[in-house]
């Protein structure tokens, strides 16, 4: 049961540099989200999906792009990485939208951008 | 106006006794819910409960309670009998809106307060 799973865990690159982080999940969920944990910000929402090919921006998308052409994969890709996006990035997936559906989170990919 | 605040500092609490963590919200959407992460050192983020904004009671799982004050407008965790384990950071997060399915997803989204840090003391 490997649920939800992040590559890489750890990546260090370069400003300019396109990266692309991974998420994947085996749960079949409809709802998958990207969120950034920045110290004394809490967890900001970049992009989420409803569905393959369904996809929009959260509280901040700039410098992001997001796709999803299969449910169980939600790529994350820095076009030209920042060192403002220095940060520790969380993937997340829901079955069902509200209610008390939670959201089970990846274990994370720790990204500097020197 | 931020949706989730927690202005508590870290905090500090004997082991086996009770600790309380704020957080309050802001929404105008009558249809809501709220919810309680937990993040150990180790960095993952577990669930620990959830409050509807219809739901009568307050949410109780375990050791852990939701003190729901609705005109408040607080959603506060309750953590009875402190283990050194529950050291750790501490999120309030918020969803708005009804229904449990959602094409576009707008009601899926959760909305996030900065964290409160909890030390257990043995």
């Amino acid at each position: 049961d490997a649920g939800i799973t992040q590559s890489p865990r750890y990546k260090i690159t370069e400003t300019g540099r396109q990266v692309t982080l991974m998420c994947h999940q085996t749960w079949s969920h409809s709802y998958m989200f990207w969120y950034r944990q920045d110290l004394g910000h809490g967890l900001r929402l970049i992009y989420y999906s409803a569905a393959a090919d369904i996809t929009d921006k959260g509280e901040v998308p700039d410098g992001y792009v997001v796709s999803r052409s299969k449910t169980e994969n939600f790529p994350l890709t820095l076009e030209s990485a920042t060192r403002s996006q220095t940060s520790v990035y969380f993937c997340a997936s829901s079955h069902l939208a509200g209610g008390p559906n939670t959201q089970y989170f990846g274990p994370g990919t720790r990204l500097t951008v020197l | 106006a931020q949706k989730i605040t927690q202005t508590q500092p870290g905090m500090f609490v004997q082991e086996k006794e009770a600790v309380t963590l704020d957080c309050t919200y802001d929404t105008s959407d009558p249809s809501y819910g709220l919810f309680w992460y937990k993040q150990p050192s180790s960095g993952e983020m577990i669930f620990l409960i959830y409050q509807g904004s219809y739901d009568q009671q307050n949410a109780t799982e375990g050791r852990y309670s939701l003190n729901f004050q609705k005109a408040r407008k607080s959603a506060n965790l309750v953590i009875s009998a402190s283990q050194l384990g529950d050291s750790a950071m501490y999120f309030c997060a918020m969803r708005e809106g009804r229904g449990w399915n959602s094409s576009t997803g707008a009601n899926s989204k959760l909305t996030f307060g900065k964290g409160i840090t909890l030390s257990v003391r043995p």
